[in-house]
């Protein structure tokens, strides 16, 4: 299967600063999510972002799939920005479909 | 709310024991997954069910079963239990059997092995 590297592990950030997490793939996928969890567990999906870039308000990824890499950008961070962000990815075969997440950055935000 | 129910939320039990997990799906969502995640494992992925069939099968021990019912929720049995499975279980649902948009988590339930 593939193998998923994130960095870097662990970021503490001020409020208001920028940050650029990254998210490496072993082998090609056709599917690419990063996820929030944020202190009380819950896990939301942010984008699925297989190629290419996306915007969601402070936030945005960017994909370079012919290099196996994406990257996810948030923009003057706030306390609720504090947690974990999951990279995960899928290389289709039909019948084995299962998504593989990467070890996860621990974003913490300092006010 | 993500639309995902898990129940129950917390789960303390004793070594050896049986314990069912269950999933309700988001409405109109086909596809079930089941993933576990432990401090030192990180998420892993369990099993897929999509519309009632097995669809995908990760690193599930063989003491843990699923299924999906005709009503789409589903359910994880985890038996002889052991200190080391105690996790973070989730499920997640999607609206087909492979696409990356939609896929929703619900909150996880909280099993503890004692």
């Amino acid at each position: 299967g593939i193998q998923v590297e994130q960095s870097p592990p662990d970021l503490i950030l001020q409020e208001g600063a920028n940050s650029t997490l990254r998210c490496n793939f072993s082998d090609s996928v056709n599917n690419l999510q990063w996820f929030h969890q944020n202190p009380w567990g819950q896990l939301i999906n942010l984008f699925y972002i297989p190629s290419g870039t996306k915007q969601n308000g402070r936030l945005s990824a960017t994909t370079v799939a012919t290099e196996r890499y994406s990257l996810l950008y948030i923009s003057s961070s706030q306390t609720t920005d504090s947690g974990v962000y999951f990279c995960a990815g899928r290389k289709t075969n039909f019948g084995n479909e299962k998504l593989t997440f990467g070890t996860g950055t621990r974003l913490t935000i300092i006010p | 709310d993500s639309g995902v129910t898990q129940t129950p939320k917390h789960l303390i039990t004793a070594t050896g024991q049986r314990v069912t997990l269950r999933c309700s799906p988001r409405s109109g969502d086909l596809s079930v997954y089941w993933y576990q995640q432990s401090l030192d494992q990180g998420l892993q992925f369990l099993i897929q069910y999509y519309n009632g069939e097995e669809r995908a099968k990760g690193n599930i021990l063989e003491r843990f079963s699923a299924q999906q019912f005709p009503d789409l929720h589903s359910e994880l049995n985890l038996s002889s239990l052991e200190l080391g499975d105690s996790a973070l279980y989730f499920c997640a649902s999607s609206v087909c059997s492979d696409c990356g948009y939609g896929y929703t988590f619900g909150s996880g339930t909280r099993l503890t092995v004692v």
